[in-house]
């Protein structure tokens, strides 16, 4: 059950795109089409903001957008706005009953 | 209004127990897997348990398993997490979250703050 793997940090300028990667094996990440996504601030809550790999729960903005290719999955925030900055998750089904978040990135907004 | 109220955190010495409860409100909770999330101090967020949506099947992360017990009482819905002989690393904020679709949780709680120290 080793923690997936994400860079520790991205960033990018208000309106351009950035690309998180969460990379696990294929026991995990490329076993399953269970990837999700979470944004967090600081001092609140996760919020859920991709499901089975690139869902959008009701009201996520679309230019939130999850992909998954082999062990690595993917999440792009399009038009990269103030309020994004925030700590970004993945997670994912493991097998056996067992789920994995990942390592954690920290966007920031340029 | 979904919500969901997590209570029972504090502070405790090490190798004593603890019980953390969540109480839901706004949604069918018996139909629903639930799940405990912790996350320490400056740290990213862990996976801890789950649970079926009838009790039926639990399962629990490596690091708690035959330390931590998660349970569920529909008739109250209420989940609980039931914590043994505790560790220093079981410092965390505990969260309890809704199973969705496609292995996400939807529903979270404001979280519970445990501190294990003598």
């Amino acid at each position: 059950q080793s923690a997936l793997t994400q860079p520790p940090s991205a960033s990018g300028s208000p309106g351009q795109s950035v690309t998180i990667s969460c990379t696990g094996t294929s026991s995990d990440v490329g076993g399953y089409n269970y990837v999700s996504w979470y944004q967090q601030h600081p001092g609140k809550t996760p919020k859920l903001m991709i499901y089975g790999v690139s869902k959008r729960p009701s009201g996520v903005p679309e230019r939130f957008a999850g992909s998954k290719s082999g062990n690595t999955a993917s999440l792009t925030v399009s038009g990269l706005q103030a309020e994004d900055e925030a700590d970004y998750y993945c997670s994912t089904f493991a097998g056996n009953g067992v789920y994995v978040f990942g390592t954690g990135t920290k966007v920031t907004v340029l | 209004q979904v919500q969901l109220v997590e209570s029972g955190g504090g502070v405790v010495q090490p190798g004593r127990s603890l019980r953390l409860s969540c109480a839901a409100s706004g949604v069918s909770f018996s139909s629903y897997a639930m799940h405990w999330v912790r996350q320490a101090p400056g740290k990213g967020l862990e996976w801890v348990a789950v649970i079926s949506f009838d009790g039926s099947n639990k399962y629990h992360t490596d690091s708690v398993k035959g330390r931590f017990t998660i349970s569920r009482d529909n008739s109250k819905d209420t989940l609980y997490l039931q914590m043994d002989s505790l560790r220093a690393e079981d410092t965390a904020m505990y969260y309890c979250a809704r199973d969705f679709e496609g292995g996400g949780n939807d529903y979270w709680g404001q979280g519970a703050l445990v501190t294990v120290s003598s």
